[in-house]
């Protein structure tokens, strides 16, 4: 049982180069996001994905670009890296939450992209 | 901004205690609120989670506490374990199942 797999683990980058991080989930979830995790700041809102085909902004979506590839993958680029993105990124999925239809289901977290940037 | 407020940052408690997170919310259409178990080198997992209609929820050792009109909820560990070591982060949730976490509790169960 995989659940959400990101790819690499780690990754060391400089200034100014790019790279894309890979999510891919095999739960059939509709949603799929994408968080930031920093010291003393808990983890925040990138990028998310209600359904395969949209995409919108998080909290803290400046120096990224996402795309959905498919129902299962979820990509997230960094263009130009800044060492202000040094991070640990996590990438996370679920079935939406449609109003009053049932409960809201957990979100399924991935073991993370350790990236830093010189 | 922070919408959610975790308190406190760090805890040690000695096996058997009853470590308290605390957390506040601002966000009135915050409508359901999880709490995540995070151990080192691994992503957040759903430990708990509990909807404004209902005052307590309970799974195991682990109680949620909530209290609408002061807008604040707290998880309680009973009989806490060495296992049970790991960061604790709130959240809350509202539309497109998007989650707003707290900053995290560093807990410490100590034998």
């Amino acid at each position: 049982n995989a659940g959400v797999t990101q790819t690499p683990k780690f990754q060391v980058l400089k200034t100014g180069q790019s790279m894309t991080l890979q999510c891919a989930q095999d739960m059939n979830h509709n949603s799929m996001y994408w968080y930031r995790q920093d010291p003393g700041m808990g983890l925040r809102l990138i990028y998310y994905s209600a359904s395969e085909g949209t995409t919108d902004k998080g909290e803290v979506p400046n120096g990224y670009n996402v795309s959905r590839l498919n129902k299962r993958e979820f990509s997230l680029r960094l263009e130009s890296a800044a060492p202000s993105q040094t991070s640990v990124y996590f990438c996370a999925s679920t079935f939406p939450r449609w109003g009053e239809w049932g409960s809201n289901q957990p979100q399924h977290f991935g073991d993370g992209t350790r990236l830093s940037i010189l | 901004q922070q919408q959610v407020k975790q308190s406190p940052q760090s805890l040690i408690v000695q096996k058997g205690g009853i470590p308290i997170i605390n957390c506040a919310y601002e966000n009135t259409a915050f409508d359901y609120f999880p709490w995540y178990q995070q151990f080192p080198g691994k992503g957040p997992a759903l430990l708990i989670a509990i909807r404004p209609d209902v005052s307590e929820k309970k799974e195991g050792r682990f109680t949620i506490s909530f209290n609408k009109s002061a807008k604040q909820f707290s998880l309680h560990i009973m009989d806490s374990q060495p296992g049970d070591s790991a960061t604790y982060f709130c959240a809350a949730t509202g539309t497109a199942s998007k989650l707003t976490f707290g900053t995290g509790t560093r807990l410490q169960v100590t034998l």
